[in-house]
């Protein structure tokens, strides 16, 4: 029982490319999310999603896309990256609304250059 | 608007003394109540929840938080720190009234343990 896994764990991107982190949970749970951790900052929400094929946005959606083609699985694209969005990004997800707690992945650092 | 104050940034404790790490939420309802930590370059771990009843929750290595409705607080304790507790510690709150799950964090406090 892996939890939630995240891919890859470390990326460097210049300007301007592309690029998808992919977010794994083997725990069947419905709701999933995307995080980015920025110092002083703690964790802000990106996108969410409260089941397979749903995704809504968080707090600071911008310049991010999220997909979720399958219940296990969320994805988070960055179509043409900025030096803003180097960060941490944390993948969760929580069982369901009698369920909230959010089990977290291991986190994704992002550098844009 | 929801919102989590931690107030300290960064706390130093001798090993075996006491912590006490405070958090403030701001929410119109009952709130779920969360406290996490997060070891260098790790993800985050939940240490214990709040959803309701007893209103001193117990959670994972020793550690305990007590909610108090009338102060809007959530303060995490620990009688005896180890220094493998040295680590960052968020606050978070989530709506127990939403079909989301969403969460609002603090911006976290580093401990730091002396030996």
């Amino acid at each position: 029982n892996a939890g939630v896994t995240q891919t890859p764990k470390f990326r460097v991107l210049k300007t301007g490319q592309s690029m998808t982190l992919l977010c794994a949970q083997d725990m069947n749970h419905e709701y999933m999310y995307w995080y980015r951790q920025d110092p002083g900052m703690g964790l802000r929400l990106i996108h969410y999603s409260v089941g397979e094929g749903t995704t809504a946005k968080g707090e600071v959606p911008d310049g991010y896309n999220v997909s979720r083609l399958k219940k296990q699985n969320f994805l988070l694209g960055l179509e043409s990256a900025a030096p803003s969005q180097t960060s941490v990004y944390f993948c969760a997800s929580s069982r369901n609304r009698l369920g909230p707690e959010a089990f977290f992945g291991q986190g994704t650092r992002l550098t844009v250059v | 608007a929801q919102s989590v104050t931690q107030p300290d940034i960064h706390i130093t404790v001798s090993e075996g003394a006491s912590l006490e790490l405070r958090c403030n939420y701001s929410y119109g309802a009952t709130p779920y109540l969360f406290w996490y930590v997060q070891s260098p370059g790790q993800g985050l771990q939940l240490l214990l929840k709040y959803f309701s009843g007893d209103t001193l929750v117990q959670g994972i290595k020793g550690f305990e938080a007590e909610f108090k409705r009338s102060q809007s607080s959530f303060n995490l304790r620990k009688p005896s720190v180890h220094w493998s507790d040295a680590a960052e510690y968020f606050c978070a709150v989530g709506d127990g009234s939403s079909n989301t799950g969403k969460l609002i964090f603090g911006q976290g406090t580093t401990l730091q343990v002396k030996p």
